[in-house]
């Protein structure tokens, strides 16, 4: 079956690097999505991997290894408008995408 | 400007009755999609559609129908015979490439009492 696992909640303090992973095991695989989402919105893109390695986007960067099926999302220097959800999307061989149930992130002064 | 949206944000409706969401975009996108979001769950795909006049199935597309009459409009009817319509409604638009990246509009709550 086709399954992404990112963890339900994470609490970090403002200023600080929060690492938010995501597992992923789907029938085919055409690149993971992240987008964050606040409360009661619509989500937004963050980023697209679809090759192993580091992108580096401003504050945020995404991380992705094929071969182990995982990937992390990197937030640095946090600030409190970060509190979110966060969006694990992996792309299947149909390039549907398959979604994780998102990771709370609460960040506290 | 160029976007996505949806309407109404909150809709309350009574059991038994069918209801629609609306959902527009002017980004020129080929490609619409309705998901459901539910507390605890990751977004599932109702219906999608890639050109106008044709439609697919998503994973829950149950109790649902949809069309697509022009290319900037999808709009969404829940029936009555989705056993449970209460959630957070989103539509997304894209592109036809590959892992092209989707837009979403704000969502609709639908609240069935």
């Amino acid at each position: 079956g086709q399954n992404i696992d990112q963890p339900t909640e994470m609490t970090a303090t403002e200023g600080a690097i929060v690492q938010i992973n995501c597992t992923y095991q789907t029938s085919g695989f055409n690149g993971l999505f992240w987008y964050q989402q606040h409360a009661g919105e619509a989500p937004t893109f963050l980023s697209y991997n679809v090759l192993d390695g580091l992108e580096e986007k401003g504050r945020f960067s995404s991380f992705l290894s094929r071969s182990k099926g995982y990937s992390y999302l990197l937030l640095k220097e946090l600030q409190m408008k970060d509190s979110a959800s966060y969006l694990c999307a992996s792309v299947d061989s149909n390039y549907q995408l398959i979604w994780g149930a998102g990771t709370k992130l609460i960040i506290k002064p | 400007d160029g976007g996505i949206t949806q309407s109404p944000k909150y809709l309350f409706r009574k059991e038994g009755q069918n209801v629609t969401l609306s959902c527009e975009q002017n980004l020129n996108h080929d490609a619409m999609y309705w998901y459901r979001q539910d507390p605890g769950q990751g977004l599932r795909l109702i219906y999608y559609s890639q050109i106008v006049n044709d439609f697919q199935k998503g994973d829950i597309a149950e109790g649902y129908s949809v069309s697509r009459e022009k290319k900037e409009s999808f709009p969404l009817t829940v029936t009555s015979a989705q056993k449970n319509p209460t959630a957070f409604y989103l539509c997304a638009s894209g592109g036809l490439g590959g892992a092209d990246t989707q837009y979403f509009g704000p969502g609709t709550r639908l609240t069935v009492l």
